[in-house]
């Protein structure tokens, strides 16, 4: 089966600074990888996605990088903001086999003031 | 549209005993996923329904099942809980077709004594 690894598992940076979180897969065949962001107490929110057809895709100060060969692909946050701070989750899936989501282990982003 | 929604939020079982946990997928959403949540092993893909139907398994043994009813309300049941049972139950709503997005509910925590 699918295997997702997230590093680093803690990131700290000061408010302004970028964050890079970046994950790998194990399985060729999934195309779809969505971002996940979970604020203590609350839901994960989806907050980017990217399909296996395109290599960036940006929203404001979020963007997400797919390197299909290699196997990884990454989040990358801009001008960071305190309200940043949260757990993100990055995830796998194959599309046509259903709605099965494989999660990385988490990171903590830690934006100080 | 209103988003996914979970019941209860809350619950406290004795070991040994059974529980059922009930989410409503956001209108117009035919799929439902259910995933737990735990610190050790993060987020984990316990099942997904479609159309009534279970399209996936995770690998959780069979204490844990599900359904899903004709209007896509899912619910989850656990029997004879243990311990380890102690977790965060998340479900997630996607509408079918070509749009991959799943949003999730807000969650019942489970704590199990």
């Amino acid at each position: 089966g699918e295997n997702v690894e997230q590093h680093p598992s803690t990131l700290s940076v000061q408010e302004g600074d970028s964050a890079v979180i970046k994950c790998t897969y194990s399985d060729s065949a999934s195309n779809y990888f969505p971002w996940y962001k979970q604020e203590l107490g609350k839901r994960p929110q989806l907050i980017i996605d990217i399909r296996s057809n395109v290599g960036e895709k940006k929203d404001q100060r979020i963007a997400v990088t797919l390197n299909k060969t290699a196997k990884h692909f990454s989040l990358h946050i801009t001008e960071t903001q305190p309200e940043d701070s949260a757990v993100y989750f990055c995830a796998a899936s194959r599309s046509n086999a259903g709605n099965m989501l494989t999660f990385g282990g988490g990171t903590r982003l830690m934006v100080k003031p | 549209k209103a988003g996914v929604t979970q019941t209860p939020r809350y619950l406290i079982k004795t070991r040994g005993q059974q529980v059922t946990l009930s989410c409503s997928p956001i209108s117009g959403h035919r799929s439902v996923s259910w995933y737990q949540q735990t610190p050790g092993q993060g987020l984990q893909f316990l099942f997904e329904y479609f159309s009534e139907t279970q399209r996936n398994k995770g690998n959780f043994p069979g204490r844990f099942s599900g359904r899903q009813f004709s209007n896509s309300r899912s619910e989850m049941n656990v029997s004879t809980l243990e311990l380890g049972d102690s977790a965060l139950y998340l479900c997630a709503s996607r509408p079918s077709g070509d749009i991959y997005e799943q949003y999730f509910g807000p969650g019942t925590r489970l704590t199990v004594t």
